[in-house]
């Protein structure tokens, strides 16, 4: 069975600092992972996806995660934290081939809390 | 070309009453999704259905939930006599395809249900 667990349920920066959200997950299989954002009564926002392509991924607003299978990890990070990016951080792997929906799995979510 | 939409975004149920909710795909998406995010909770997934099929309802508690994806009209999460337990974030998904092909799925912006 799959999991992911996201390694800190509150993360707190000060605005103009790196961000660093850690995410590791354990997989019988090659995985796809993913991050999601979600803004306080919003709803989910995808951040970044990994499908055994790039480990190192790309995403939007200067978010980027790296795979790395050795430590079974994909952290999320940015260079420089914005007051805007303070919200609910999920961490998520899809059962992709040990069942036929491929359905999510989400970690607990970590808080990234922004100070000025 | 619109999201997906769901339905109430915020609904009151008193115990024993029923909840409704609805999810409208995105255009041109066949494959919904409904996960319930808890309070201070990850999303769980619930149940995944294509038009007139559920697929995969391991996610569903065993009475009181059902779900369907009729030809026409939106998916539609129904919860029969609500209890306080059930108060949550009700989260709708679609994708064009299974998520298994590594689409992404997309998500509403959730319904809030309190029982009171």
């Amino acid at each position: 069975a799959q999991s992911v667990t996201q390694l800190d349920s509150h993360v707190s920066v000060s605005e103009g600092t790196p961000v660093l959200l850690r995410c590791n997950y354990s997989s019988s299989y090659s995985p796809s992972l993913f991050w999601y954002v979600q803004h306080p009564n919003k709803g989910l926002q995808l951040l970044l996806k990994y499908t055994s392509a790039a480990t190192l991924v790309k995403g939007i607003n200067g978010f980027e995660a790296e795979f790395k299978k050795s430590e079974t990890s994909f952290h999320l990070t940015k260079p420089s934290a914005h007051m805007s990016d303070a919200a609910e951080y999920f961490c998520v792997v899809s059962d992709l081939f040990s069942s036929n929906t491929g359905k999510l799995i989400f970690g607990q979510g970590t808080t990234l809390q922004v100070k000025p | 070309n619109a999201g997906v939409m769901q339905n109430p975004r915020h609904l009151v149920r008193r115990r024993g009453q029923e909840a409704r909710l609805r999810c409208s795909p995105m255009k041109g998406h066949s494959h919904v999704y409904w996960y319930r995010q808890l309070p201070e909770e990850g999303l769980k997934f619930m149940v995944y259905l294509q038009k007139e099929n559920i697929i995969d309802e391991s996610g569903m508690p065993k009475e009181r939930f059902s779900a369907e994806f009729p030809k026409e009209g939106p998916s539609i999460l129904r919860i029969q006599q609500v209890v306080r337990g059930d108060s949550a974030a009700y989260f709708c998904a679609s994708s064009p395809r299974g998520q298994m092909t590594t689409n992404t799925i997309y998500f509403g912006e959730g319904s809030w249900l309190t029982v009171v």
